[in-house]
This record gives structure tokens, sequence and C-alpha cells, in this order.
């Protein structure tokens, strides 16, 4: 069974970092591209960042270009979001969420349960 | 970026009746090479992760119900679920992936009469 885990979410201040983590299990993680999509509050689904099977390739929403870097570690079967300078709009529940066929232009057919965060003063 | 927009915002079915979705995107995602549009579907219930219904506009993920049916082409699509159950209330997400960023509608939440 596929399996997504999020964690790390928390509730930090403007301005402050955060570390996401999402860990994968019941399939190939290292054959697939990985994604990051986040949902503000009463929002539409905002895709955020991906990452090729290798971590080769990287690409960001332009809100998060240059405060935000997806990485992965396929020993651990672990895609991760580091977030630094954050921002209120960044408030949001996060997704990790598998590429269907393994493309980068593709959809999500697998999503985990989404990890919460909050950047408040 | 191709911007998705849904229709309506808000849709109430009777039990047992047809609910349709439409969504359109500011350009084509219609790709020649394979004349396959990247468009998809999503259902999110209350409190839970989005689930993929349709891929490639039309065709159904694994283990959908068949009452969920996706149409269109190029910039025009429509998701109908043919027969409303209660357990399909929801908010329905359309989703482009031809280019980067990949971008989703603002959302449908159907609900019953």
């Amino acid at each position: 069974e596929v399996q997504l885990v999020e964690s790390g979410g928390d509730l930090v201040q403007p301005g402050g970092s955060l570390r996401l983590s999402c860990a994968a299990s019941g399939f190939s993680f290292s054959d697939y591209w990985m994604t990051w999509v986040r949902q503000a509050p009463g929002k539409r689904l905002e895709w955020v960042a991906n990452i090729k099977q290798d971590g080769s390739e990287k690409y960001y929403v332009d809100s998060v270009k240059g405060r935000f870097s997806i990485s992965r570690d396929n020993a651990r079967n672990s895609v991760y979001l580091q977030m630094s300078s954050l921002r209120a709009e960044d408030t949001a529940l996060y997704y990790c969420a598998r590429s269907a066929r393994q493309t980068n232009r593709d959809n999500f057919d697998y999503w985990g349960q989404g990890t919460l965060v909050t950047v408040s003063a | 970026d191709i911007v998705m927009t849904q229709s309506p915002d808000s849709l109430a079915v009777s039990l047992g009746e047809r609910a349709t979705i439409n969504c359109k995107s500011s350009r084509s995602v219609l790709y020649s090479a394979n004349n396959k549009d990247y468009l998809a579907w999503y259902q999110q219930k209350p409190g839970q992760s989005p689930r993929l219904l349709i891929y490639w506009a039309s065709t159904r993920e694994s283990g959908v119900p068949d009452r969920f049916s996706g149409s269109g082409s190029g910039t025009d699509f429509t998701l109908t679920i043919s027969s409303l159950q209660a357990e399909d209330v929801a908010v329905y997400y359309c989703q482009q992936y031809y280019t980067t960023p990949p971008t989703f509608g603002q959302g449908t939440n159907v609900e019953i009469k």
C-alpha cells in the first residue's frame, strides 16, 4: 500500500524557517518525481515544488523561489521542503504527493494527509 | 501560468440526479504530439486529502466508480457525476499539467439538495 506521511509543520514567526519531511512507503520511491502542494485555508490547491527521481531537476512556483528548497534522500525514501524567510501568506496545509507517471508534467495519484504550517507573530 | 476557472463555485443536486462541473483553461492543454489533454480531476472530501478521479481529461483512475466521467478537449472540460450519491459530497478540482507550474481550479463544492 502506498503511503506518504508528512511531518514538521508548526507555528513559526514571520521570517523564520521550517523543514518539512515526507516519508514514503509501498512503492519504489526512487522511480518517481515527488511534489509538494499546499492549500491555504479556504483557498485552492497550489503546487509548490517538485523534484526529479535523482534530484537533478527541481522546480518551484515563483512565490517561493529563493526561499524554499526541495530535496530528497532515496536511501531513506523521503522528500523534504526547507522553508525560510516565511511569510504569513505561506500559512497552509502542505501535502506531499507522487507524480502518477514518473514524469515532470503529471498529475498526482497519491497524497499524504498534510502537515500544517502557520506563520504568525 | 495557465489559469483554471471552474463553474459553478457551488452546486446542490438531489440524490440520484446528475451533477455537472465545468473547467476552462486560459490556454489549450492539448499536446499535439500525443493528442492528449493534460487535464485531471480530483475529489476532496471534508478533512481529507485530494483523491485523483480522472486524468488525460477522460481516463478514470483505478477504483473510481463509473458514475464519474470526464469529457472535453483543448480549453473546455466537464466532470459529470451521473447519479449523485451521499458519499460524493466534496469539493472537486480540475488541474492542468501541460506546463510548469501545474495549476488548479478554484474548486466546486457539491452538496445534496
